[in-house]
């Protein structure tokens, strides 16, 4: 596609429930991030995919986060159980191949609210 | 946690005026770039200094590198009001390895 698409754009979801957030990169894009914003705050790192291979999850909050990049071309994000903490915006980024990640393609995010 | 700093955290300043903002990060980089993110948008790219550069030039923009002291800075030219948005930089370690984002300058440019 021409850009970093991710779905859904907003979020509203119960405490406790389980939620889904998709990432369809640009095509032949070979890195893979995830981003968590909080309001005012700089992206803070969650995870990293080169390919299929997840190569860092440092920055996951808790076991109740998981991400997933099966085919190396979309990925999802899974947060279990939301707490209110988790409100934010989610952002999406892919990088062409290269051992210099160079330039990142952000989508425009999704948009996370617990109740 | 955040690599980098950035200050200041807000500016606010006259259309036609320059504005500086300035990063600091803590780890050894291979390149620094900045993105600018309007509110309730994704970031997009500006601008990339590799570690070995020390100024480089983007239409109204200027970047500079200090390795020794762990220092950015990005300077717009000739502000416009569209230029109002919030300002990160990102350090890229090389390798295989996450790129991390600084906390921000949201910038007001005042028509």
């Amino acid at each position: 596609g021409a850009g970093v698409s991710q779905s859904p754009r907003y979020k509203v979801a119960k405490r406790g429930q389980d939620v889904a957030l998709r990432c369809d990169p640009i095509s032949g894009h070979v890195s893979l991030f995830w981003y968590q914003q909080a309001l005012g705050q700089g992206p803070e790192f969650l995870t990293y995919f080169q390919n299929e291979a997840q190569l860092d999850k440092s920055g996951l909050p808790s076991d109740r986060f998981f991400a997933e990049r099966p085919e190396g071309s979309v990925s999802t994000l899974k947060i279990q159980r939301t707490q209110q903490e988790d409100s934010a915006v989610y952002l999406c980024a892919s990088s062409r191949p290269g051992l210099e990640t160079g330039e990142l393609f952000f989508g425009e995010g999704s948009r996370l609210t617990v109740l | 946690s955040q690599q980098g700093e950035e200050d200041p955290q807000a500016l606010s300043i006259q259309e036609g005026e320059n504005a500086t903002m300035n990063c600091s990060y803590k780890t050894s980089i291979n390149n620094l770039q900045w993105y600018r993110q309007n509110s309730g948008r994704g970031l997009v790219h500006l601008i990339l200094i590799r570690s070995n550069e020390r100024e480089k030039h983007s239409g109204r923009l200027r970047v500079t590198l200090d390795t020794s002291k762990k220092s950015s800075s990005l300077l717009i030219t000739a502000s416009r009001a569209a230029d109002t948005a919030s300002y990160f930089c990102a350090t890229d370690p090389g390798g295989y390895q996450k790129v991390t984002f600084g906390t921000g300058t949201k910038l007001q440019v005042i028509p």
